[in-house]
């Protein structure tokens, strides 16, 4: 059973970067079987898609923070993160990460999600 | 660009079926999956690749897609499923989602 959990600080200054880090438990960030991805939820919206990345480290980023975000994998910590830059208060948020099932053979699973706020 | 649509709110009596559609061309490609997320908790699949629940998911979710078109049924909908309901769909190079139905059982 795969289980995601999400780690950063909960506080970030305006202009600043946001920095988070989803370890994965119970599988391998290497396999084929999963994509990675970034979700996030603002304050009394609905879900957002950020960006996704695969086992093979292709990025595929929703627009239009592409520019300022960056995702990357660790396959030495079995951990993939995110790194967005010049962060506003529009930035802050609950933000989860989620493992795809390729093909959906299974359910996706999802971190418990960490609060992010972005204020000075 | 893609988008999915659904309904923003739906209400129904308690032991009523609940109906919730989403639409998008991506779901004529892509499986949906729906979310349930109650205030201050993280979403939980109810159901993946259009119409299969994961164990431990009570029998009155159920899920069925004609094309580009997704409905989640609850039958018999309870006090407790009073929640959030987000569609959402993932290839391999986009995730795309709803923008959420409040459904309330009361």
């Amino acid at each position: 059973q795969l289980q995601l959990q999400e780690s950063g600080p909960g506080l970030v200054k305006p202009s600043e970067s946001l920095s988070l880090t989803c370890t994965v438990l119970g599988g391998s960030i290497s396999s084929s079987s999963y994509y990675w991805g970034w979700i996030r939820q603002p304050p009394g919206k609905g879900l957002e898609w950020i960006g996704s990345i695969s086992h093979s480290g292709r990025t595929y980023y929703n627009p239009p923070p592409k520019s300022r975000l960056t995702i990357s994998v660790d396959t030495s910590k079995n951990q993939f993160s995110l790194n967005l830059t010049s962060v506003t208060a529009a930035d802050t948020a609950v933000y989860y990460c989620v493992a795809f099932i390729v093909g959906a053979t299974r359910p996706d699973y999802w971190g418990q999600g960490t609060l992010v706020t972005v204020s000075s | 660009s893609y988008e999915l649509a659904q309904s923003s709110s739906v209400s129904v009596s308690p032991g009523q079926t609940a109906r919730i559609t989403c639409s998008g061309d991506l779901l004529a490609k892509e499986y949906a999956r729906w979310l349930q997320q109650k205030p201050g908790q993280a979403p939980v699949v109810l159901i993946y690749k259009d119409s299969v629940r994961p164990s431990g998911i009570p029998e009155r979710f159920s899920g069925s897609s004609t094309g580009t078109t997704v409905t989640l049924t609850i039958s018999g909908a309870q006090v407790e499923d009073e929640a959030d309901y987000y569609c959402y769909s993932a290839g391999d190079n986009i995730v795309l989602f709803g923008g959420g139905t409040k459904l309330t059982v009361l």
